[in-house]
């Protein structure tokens, strides 16, 4: 296993087109997270899965925003009538459900330009 | 709602030599965990040194520690002899140790530049 991965790494689209990008955790992984990060700032928190189910949405996470975890593997983060204030890194990020100090493990990211 | 502040946006240090980034964070809450994140240029972010916050105890990994003042709410992460390798983004993160809490809170980042 390489660590997560996610694809694509770079989208561009047009302003009100919907995107999806995906997310392969760890495989052993049952723990997933989406975030954001726009340039110059850090990360910030959209959303949670352990195995399938979805237990955390931030308020970010408008109704343009769909993630889903359907098997409890991978995960699709859906982004529907794009506007440029999407554009952004969207980094996933998986762990091992355990102790406090169970590390989160990052991918590279997908980094969305809204034109 | 738990805040994390970094107020260097760029730090520069020369190679061999020792840096420290400054972490302040906000919170009401006695238990939680504090983190240090390193991020490549174009590569994915990972985890340098975590701290529990009722452990006095401050971390070390090596050539990076920690300055943990939890009256002061401060985390501040020291980096000795510094290496070209060490150039990054460096985030620092809170998360609360409220059961079932997972999310992270990341502060602005600082920039960390090794002069050789």
């Amino acid at each position: 296993d390489t660590g997560v991965s996610q694809d694509p790494r770079h989208k561009i689209t047009k302003r009100g087109q919907n995107v999806t990008f995906r997310c392969d955790p760890i495989s052993e992984h049952n723990r997933l997270y989406w975030y954001r990060q726009t340039l110059g700032q850090g990360p910030e928190f959209l959303t949670y899965f352990q195995n399938e189910a979805q237990l955390e949405k931030s308020r970010l996470l408008s109704d343009r925003f769909s993630a889903e975890r359907p098997k409890g593997s991978f995960s699709t983060l859906e982004i529907q009538r794009t506007e440029q204030g999407d554009s952004a890194m969207y980094l996933c990020a998986s762990s091992l459900d355990g102790s406090w100090n169970t590390e989160a493990f990052f991918g590279q990211g997908t980094r969305l330009t809204v034109v | 709602a738990q805040t994390v502040t970094q107020s260097q946006p760029e730090m520069s240090v020369q190679e061999a030599e020792t840096v420290t980034l400054s972490c302040t964070y906000d919170t009401s809450e006695s238990d939680y965990y504090l983190f240090w994140y390193k991020q490549p240029p174009s590569r994915q972010m990972i985890l340098v040194i975590r701290q529990e916050a009722y452990k006095q105890q401050n971390a070390t990994e090596n050539r990076f520690s920690v300055n943990f003042q939890k009256a002061a709410k401060s985390f501040s992460l020291k980096i000795s002899d510094s290496q070209l390798g060490d150039a990054a983004m460096y985030f620092c993160a809170y998360r609360s140790a409220i059961q079932g809490a997972q999310k992270l809170v990341f502060g602005q980042g600082t920039r960390l530049t090794i002069n050789p």
